[in-house]
């Protein structure tokens, strides 16, 4: 069975304090990785997708990282805006239906 | 500008009740999503639909319903059956990779 688990579950940081956040999976063969963004009271918005172990995006101020049993959501010197709740899915490469597996979130708070 | 919008944004109503949330989008994805949000937990997959006129259910499909009659319209229905249905519902589309998703529907059942 896919399983995706992110930590830790909720992040207190100070603005500017650079920190990480975990999305571990185990996955029958990973077709995709996918980073989302989520606001209080909003959809999910899409970040990233990785694909294979050693790639990296970045945006802004975050950058993802993918090895084949985890990834990482770098944020550098992060700011208030960037409050928000963090997800992590993953698509199988086996089947033919398209059905990600969501993790649960990173809860971030970046505190003036 | 494309995308997915969900309506209503909040509904209350009352137990015993059917609901239908709509969903629709203008991005011409064939594959359409709905997912249950619950605070402290991860998203739940209702339902899906890959073309029109043809769905899956997923994870906890009892006590809801879906059509898909057009490739644009997705509505969800919130029957008297679901034990639970309290909750914040997101409705997402998909062209090949990663999923778009709706602003969400709030269904307070009082």
């Amino acid at each position: 069975e896919d399983q995706v688990t992110q930590s830790p579950e909720a992040l207190r940081l100070q603005e500017g304090e650079s920190s990480s956040l975990n999305c571990s999976y185990t996955v029958s063969g990973l077709r995709g990785l996918f980073w989302y963004r989520q606001d209080p009271g909003k959809g999910p918005e899409f970040l990233f997708t990785l694909y294979s172990a050693g790639e990296e995006k970045e945006k802004e101020r975050l950058k993802a990282t993918l090895t084949k049993k985890e990834s990482f959501l770098h944020i550098t010197a992060p700011k208030p805006e960037d409050s928000a709740t963090y997800l992590c899915a993953v698509q199988p490469q086996s089947g033919g239906s398209y059905i990600p597996t969501f993790g649960r979130g990173t809860s971030l708070i970046v505190h003036p | 500008d494309g995308g997915i919008t969900q309506s209503p944004k909040y509904l209350f109503r009352k137990e015993g009740q059917n609901v239908t949330l709509s969903c629709e989008q203008n991005l011409n994805h064939d594959a359409m999503y709905w997912y249950r949000q619950d605070p402290g937990q991860g998203l739940r997959l209702i339902y899906y639909s890959q073309i029109v006129n043809d769905f899956q259910k997923g994870d906890i499909a009892e006590g809801y319903s879906v059509s898909r009659e057009k490739k644009e319209s997705f509505p969800l229905t919130v029957t008297s059956a679901q034990k639970n249905p309290t909750a914040f519902y997101l409705c997402a589309s998909r062209n090949t990779g990663e999923l778009f998703f709706g602003e969400g529907s709030r269904l307070t059942v009082l």
